[in-house]
């Protein structure tokens, strides 16, 4: 069965250091996300891709925060620098098409900032 | 701001009991409703989904019950396990935005042997 790849998925890294995280989403899956979950709370929405393009990146801290998917497949997430609050599980999704109904989700990477 | 309220924030239930879990929104625009099940370090997964049109979906123990004027829909687990011990998250969607999921914030379920 195909699934979300993330990785690493663990991350332990000291405030002001950069950190990236991968995903690499199902085959064939042209819509993308990247969520945000801090512990005991629901995933919210960083980023969502379209192929390559940026459909919503709203509610991403773009003064350190930045994603690519530069040929329309796998993903990049960056913080740099990284801070306190940034400790979360950095979650993946990818779904066939952005009106189709199915998404997937990857295993996470869990950020601890020191 | 919160798009889907969700509710109790953890529940207790003895095995073989029925747990249930509430959902609210506001936006009538959203017309499919998922529940997503998450064990800890795992990402979620897509367990039952419903659209407007009906008011009833089950799919073995699990059923989704929707209200539409009253904008809320449950899970209801039925005859509940210590395997389904995990986080449920429900969800909204507006199939024609094209946009993300907006998830409530969750609840942790313990099934107690």
């Amino acid at each position: 069965e195909a699934e979300v790849a993330q990785s690493p998925r663990y991350k332990i890294t000291e405030k002001s250091q950069a950190v990236a995280f991968w995903c690499d989403p199902i085959s064939g899956h042209a819509t993308l996300y990247w969520y945000r979950q801090i512990l005991g709370q629901g995933p919210e929405l960083l980023v969502q891709f379209q192929d390559e393009s940026v459909v919503d990146d709203s509610q991403l801290p773009k003064d350190r925060f930045s994603a690519e998917r530069l040929k329309g497949v796998d993903s990049t997430l960056k913080i740099q620098p990284a801070e306190l609050g940034d400790s979360a599980m950095y979650l993946c999704a990818s779904k066939k098409t952005h009106l189709g109904n199915e998404q997937y989700f990857g295993p996470g990477t869990r950020l601890t900032v020191t | 701001q919160q798009q889907v309220k969700q509710s109790p924030q953890s529940l207790i239930v003895q095995k073989g009991g029925i747990s249930i879990i509430n959902c609210a929104y506001e936006n009538t625009a959203f017309d499919y409703f998922p529940w997503y099940q998450q064990f800890p370090g795992k990402g979620p997964a897509l367990l039952i989904a419903i659209r407007p049109d009906v008011s009833e979906k089950k799919e073995g123990r699990f059923t989704i019950s929707f209200n539409k004027s009253a904008k809320q829909f449950s899970l209801h687990i039925m005859d509940s396990q210590p395997g389904d011990s995990a986080t449920y998250f429900c969800a909204a969607w507006n199939s024609n935005s094209g946009y993300a999921l907006n998830f409530g914030k969750g609840t942790s379920l313990l099934v107690t042997p």
